[in-house]
């Protein structure tokens, strides 16, 4: 079976520092890959989604990034972050229709 | 833009009677339509979905309807359980890369 792993699953940060979450999954090859972020009262926004290695689509502009180093890794990274950055970050892989998520990370930029 | 919309934010109901959540949705390409059920501090878990080919799916205490020409789907709780509090997102889906989300909807179950 599948599973999806996240970490850390909470980071508290200064503004102005970088960041990396990382993201994995077990039990799939050649997974569509996403990364989303829940900001209070907002929902559930797509940052990134990967459809392969090194191949990343981004739906927003913003001060963040996500590379696929290897088919079943998938890392969101900033240079600097910024307060607007704070929130619940996902990951998730689909499997046909349904999306599968992590446990997420709760990052606070202060 | 918002493809899905959960326009209510929050509902409470009493622990045995119906929870109802709606959602909305513009783009007349998705055809596949999901439930999300989250608790605080954990990833959302997938709860019931439809194809946009049927107008009813049911399982257990969980029903979601579809009304296409509405652009409009609903899930049903009934009967409702403290256990069954938490954020509930619907999403859209017309392909593996696609699928938008509401901004959910807090369901508070009270005993």
């Amino acid at each position: 079976s599948q599973t999806i792993h996240q970490w850390p699953a909470t980071l508290v940060q200064p503004v102005g520092s970088p960041l990396s979450l990382e993201c994995t999954v077990e039990g799939t090859s050649n997974p569509n890959l996403y990364w989303y972020r829940q900001a209070a009262g907002r929902g559930l926004q797509l940052l990134f989604y990967s459809v392969g290695i090194g191949q990343i689509s981004s739906e927003v502009p913003q001060n963040l990034s996500a590379s696929r180093p290897q088919d079943r890794q998938f890392i969101l990274s900033s240079k600097k972050l910024l307060l607007s950055d704070s929130g619940f970050y996902l990951c998730a892989f689909s499997w046909g229709y349904e999306q599968f998520f992590g446990p997420g990370t709760r990052l606070t930029v202060l | 833009d918002q493809q899905v919309k959960q326009n209510s934010p929050s509902l409470s109901v009493q622990e045995g009677r119906i929870s109802i959540l709606n959602c909305d949705y513009t783009n007349s390409m998705f055809d596949y339509f999901l439930w999300y059920k989250k608790y605080p501090a954990e990833g959302p878990t997938f709860l019931i979905s439809i194809s946009s080919i049927k107008d009813k799916n049911e399982d257990g205490r969980f029903t979601v309807f579809l009304n296409k020409s509405a652009k409009h789907l609903s899930l049903h709780i009934v009967p409702s359980q403290p256990g069954d509090s938490a954020v509930y997102f619907c999403a859209a889906s017309n392909n593996n890369n696609d699928m938008r989300f509401g901004a959910g909807t807090r369901l508070t179950v009270k005993p």
